[in-house]
């Protein structure tokens, strides 16, 4: 365990489904992150929550809508996704600026 | 070392030998540097960290070297294990409004054979 407990650890779902995915961290820490890891590619930053607020979203189409209702918990809300969409979701908390980030296991999301 | 293309980088060792994985950052203000591993299944794990007042840091088998002049970051693994089998990616940040902002490299895979 890290510290960031993500859930579920994997999920099928169809294009015309609603799901969502969700985050929790014990770390006291003040900013939370959603990022999407595809095959080959790098790590893509989708959202950043720091002290609840949303602070930065990176272009990312409105079928991911994310939700930060407290500072221990993130969720990432999916509808009408697409095939392209299926990945690895990971989420990550940090202290403050200039420090790391502790990631969850991921949620691995297949969209059929 | 990391890539631009879309191929992921494989370093093979062998058990016992040293490790180095390399990496080019892109962003001359950046001033705090992480190395991740990430096995199979999992999500990233901090390894090593460092700063850009620093240029040499060392941890628990594993030494971060930072050359800002030429923009790059290297991971030397001593002594290298089976157990180091996995995924390296390295990070930069330039956030510093209360958050960090990371960018990651695509990430090199590291092969340790007994």
């Amino acid at each position: 365990e890290t510290g960031v407990t993500q859930t579920p650890r994997h999920l099928v779902m169809g294009m015309t489904n609603k799901k969502s995915l969700k985050c929790e961290q014990h770390l006291g820490h003040n900013a939370m992150y959603w990022y999407k890891q595809s095959a080959k590619k790098p790590l893509e930053l989708m959202f950043v929550y720091s002290l609840e607020e949303r602070v930065e979203n990176n272009s990312v189409p409105s079928r991911f809508s994310p939700e930060c209702p407290n500072s221990s918990h993130l969720f990432l809300h999916l509808h009408t996704l697409q095939p392209e969409d299926s990945a690895l979701y990971l989420c990550a908390s940090s202290q403050a600026a200039n420090y790391g980030y502790t990631f969850g296991s991921g949620t691995r999301l297949t969209v059929v | 070392g990391e890539s631009v293309g879309l191929h992921l980088p494989t370093l093979s060792v062998q058990e016992g030998d040293n490790s180095i994985i390399n990496c080019a950052y892109s962003n001359s203000a950046s001033d705090y540097f992480i190395w991740y591993k990430q096995e199979s299944g999992k999500g990233p794990q901090f390894i090593i960290d460092i700063r850009s007042n620093m240029d040499k840091r060392q941890g628990q088998r594993v030494t971060v070297l930072l050359n800002k002049t030429v923009k790059h970051l290297s991971l030397q693994i001593a002594a290298t294990q089976p157990g180091d089998s996995a995924v390296y990616f390295c990070a930069e940040n330039t956030g510093n409004s209360g958050y960090s902002t990371l960018t990651f490299g695509k990430g090199t895979m590291l092969l340790v054979s007994p």
